[in-house]
């Protein structure tokens, strides 16, 4: 159980065009689902936490504007990173957090997505 | 502050030596939770271990063991006899509220 998927796994698009990359939780509903951006050979760096049915919180310093995220469902979050440039590519990775499961932060994790941009 | 502070960067042995990742971590909750990662090329998360601060119990599974002291606070990730397929970047964590705060990672080479 806890299966958490992303789609694309990866992807390369030209320089000013908006990619959407989904987030599903397969087997459990996700009250709160978060992004994380990973550079090469650096560590995961949050993004912004998203909540069912209201908008997201985002992380200092990233870009409400371009990372959009929207939480329309239990089981889905997506962003969509909007007018792509190259310092855009990176590793984006999303984690679920099981709705009801209040004693700890547990999160389970996506694949990931590998962004290009040209 | 909360922080978790991985000092190897890289670690590199030869196959079947004993290998340990250290990791520090800073917080000044009573209630926390540890956890390690493994991070393989793929980039495929894979959840190793979750400990919480009330249990300082060191685990044993297989090849991996975990060392956990609150008086240094310290969760040290150990692995016997490696194996080439260990070879990833494995990186601690700290369970802080809402979010997880990690570490920078460390990179571990097998070499057969």
């Amino acid at each position: 159980g806890a299966v958490v998927s992303q789609h694309p796994s990866r992807v390369i698009c030209k320089s000013g065009t908006s990619v959407k990359i989904e987030c599903r939780s397969l087997d459990f509903q996700a009250t709160t689902m978060f992004w994380y951006r990973q550079f090469p050979k650096q560590s995961l760096m949050l993004m912004a936490t998203s909540n069912e049915g209201s908008k997201a919180t985002y992380e200092q310093g990233v870009e409400k504007d371009k990372f959009l995220i929207n939480h329309a469902s239990l089981t889905l979050s997506t962003l969509t990173v909007t007018s792509a440039h190259p310092e855009d590519s990176s590793f984006y990775i999303c984690s679920a957090k099981v709705r009801g499961r209040s004693s700890y932060n547990e999160q389970f994790f996506g694949p990931g997505t590998r962004l290009t941009v040209l | 502050a909360q922080k978790v502070t991985q000092a190897q960067t890289e670690i590199s042995v030869v196959e079947k030596e004993d290998v340990t990742l250290d990791c520090v971590y800073e917080t000044r909750d009573t209630t926390y939770y540890l956890f390690w990662y493994k991070q393989p090329p793929s980039g495929e998360l894979v959840f190793l271990i979750r400990r919480n601060s009330f249990d300082e119990q060191n685990e044993i599974s297989g090849r991996y063991s975990w060392n956990f002291q609150k008086s240094t606070s310290s969760f040290n990730f150990t692995i016997t006899a490696s194996q080439v397929v260990d070879s990833a970047v494995y990186f601690c964590a700290l369970n802080s509220n809402y979010q997880l705060i990690w570490g920078a990672g460390t990179k571990l080479i097998i070499k057969p």
